[in-house]
């Protein structure tokens, strides 16, 4: 099966630009992640969906970050305006419904640097 | 936030040798996973192991859990030089909707 795709793979901007990150997770899978991972660091958990709603996003900047997944498949993940400690690989992972237990699967990430 | 804790932080061995990792977390848990990360790569699951588990093998790799010191182990036999990647224990709550709670890793070099 194909595994979650994310697109760009890298991306240079300016702080104070915008910048979008785009996540198709396995077919089925039900539940997407976004996750920022800062050199030297574990992920962090910025958003999680099942289906098309948020199930947590108790860690997502929103005042600059936001994040929507419309038919409960693909998902996009916003930056706005972006900020020099936003440097990150933002990785998207997907988990299948019904299992019981998390195995999830992940993207290659977007590696974002802020300038 | 993170709540497991990797060490040693970083381990440089020979290849053929065995690589030994540590995991420690603070709250109970329902299973612990390791995930393996290549350099500018994504995250790639190597193994589950229940917390009414103690040990669990596959290949080359072996976990261990002890729940009473709230640790793990994750061993990699015989190790080769494609096994280079920085490798991550995450934990799962009971009551955390399957979240993952992820350390910080240990970055492992095998030298040739």
């Amino acid at each position: 099966e194909a595994g979650v795709a994310q697109s760009p793979r890298y991306k240079i901007i300016e702080k104070r630009q915008s910048v979008a990150f785009w996540c198709n997770p396995i077919s089925g899978h039900a539940t997407l992640y976004w996750y920022q991972q800062i050199l030297g660091q574990g992920p962090k958990l910025l958003i999680q969906f099942q289906n098309n709603g948020v199930v947590d996003d108790s860690q997502l900047p929103k005042d600059r970050f936001s994040a929507e997944r419309l038919k409960g498949v693909d998902s996009t993940l916003k930056i706005q305006p972006a900020k020099l400690e936003d440097s990150a690989v933002y990785l998207c992972a997907s988990r299948a419904p019904g299992r019981s237990y998390n195995e999830q699967f992940f993207g290659p990430g977007t590696r974002l640097t802020v300038l | 936030s993170q709540q497991g804790e990797e060490d040693p932080q970083a381990l440089s061995i020979q290849e053929g040798e065995n690589a030994t990792m540590n995991c420690s977390y603070k709250t109970s848990i329902n299973n612990l996973q390791w995930y393996r990360q290549n350099s500018g790569r994504g995250l790639v699951h190597l193994i589950l192991i229940r917390s009414n588990e103690r040990e669990k093998h596959s290949g080359r790799l072996r976990v261990t859990l002890d729940t009473s010191k709230k640790s793990s182990s994750l061993l990699i036999t015989a190790s080769r030089a494609a096994d280079t990647a920085s490798y991550f224990c995450a934990t799962t709550r009971r009551d955390s909707n399957y979240q993952l709670i992820w350390g910080a890793g240990t970055k492992l070099i095998i030298k040739p």
